[in-house]
């Protein structure tokens, strides 16, 4: 069965630290991914996408993620972290099958930067 | 960006009453708008794709009867959750596209439904 696994439910970190959180899907054909952000009491808002080409991409705020076709991974980092950072990121993937919008998240990650 | 709204933000209903939730696209048309669902501390799970003019597609094992949808205009679908009943209880977002930002999923802040 098609699946977006995230693999931190919850973490929790200091300003200045480096961010990695991981998301590995489980599709047979071609996907787009997504990361979204939901900061507290917020909207779910894009923070960055990949649909081919150059397997690192450059998001908002900072955040690259790096897709790995061979491990089916889609990590997403950011160097140094803000306590701004603090929020749930959910990875989420789109197969190109599938009508256009059409996303599968993974359960998601919170994040909680201290200051 | 785009902007989505949903209304009402909560509701509270007792079982068996129906709840209408709408999701308004406002400064841009959609023709398709998407229906999640999350319980806590889990993920959305994509309920129904709403289309405009036509009939919403909706995913398996999600009761169409019970979760009506009607996308009348090209900013407005609405989600009808019928009959409700405690299990129903859950936080309800939809998103829409943009074609303006190569179709850009926007995201509204979702509503809390809670049965009692």
């Amino acid at each position: 069965a098609q699946s977006v696994s995230q693999h931190n439910h919850h973490v929790i970190l200091s300003e200045a630290a480096s961010l990695e959180l991981g998301c590995n899907y489980s599709y047979g054909g071609t996907v787009n991914l997504f990361w979204y952000v939901q900061y507290p009491g917020q909207h779910l808002q894009l923070l960055l996408k990949y649909f081919s080409g150059d397997p690192l991409v450059k998001g908002i705020k900072g955040f690259e993620a790096e897709f790995i076709k061979s491990k089916f991974s889609f990590n997403l980092r950011k160097p140094s972290v803000q306590w701004s950072d603090t929020a749930e990121y959910f990875c989420a993937v789109n197969a190109r099958g599938d009508s256009w919008g059409k996303l599968q998240f993974g359960a998601g990650t919170q994040v909680v930067v201290t200051p | 960006g785009a902007v989505v709204s949903q209304h009402p933000s909560w509701v509270i209903c007792k079982s068996g009453t129906s709840v209408k939730i709408e999701c308004r696209s406002l400064d841009f048309q959609a023709t398709t708008m998407f229906w999640y669902r999350q319980f806590p501390k889990q993920s959305l799970m994509l309920m129904a794709t709403s289309n405009e003019g036509s009939k919403a597609t909706y995913e398996q094992g999600v009761e169409k009867d019970k979760f009506l949808i009607n996308h009348a205009s090209l900013t407005l679908s609405t989600l009808t959750v019928t009959s409700a009943h405690p299990e129903d209880s859950s936080f309800y977002i939809c998103s829409a596209p943009d074609r303006r930002s190569s179709y850009e999923q926007y995201f509204g802040p979702g509503t809390r439904l809670t049965v009692t």
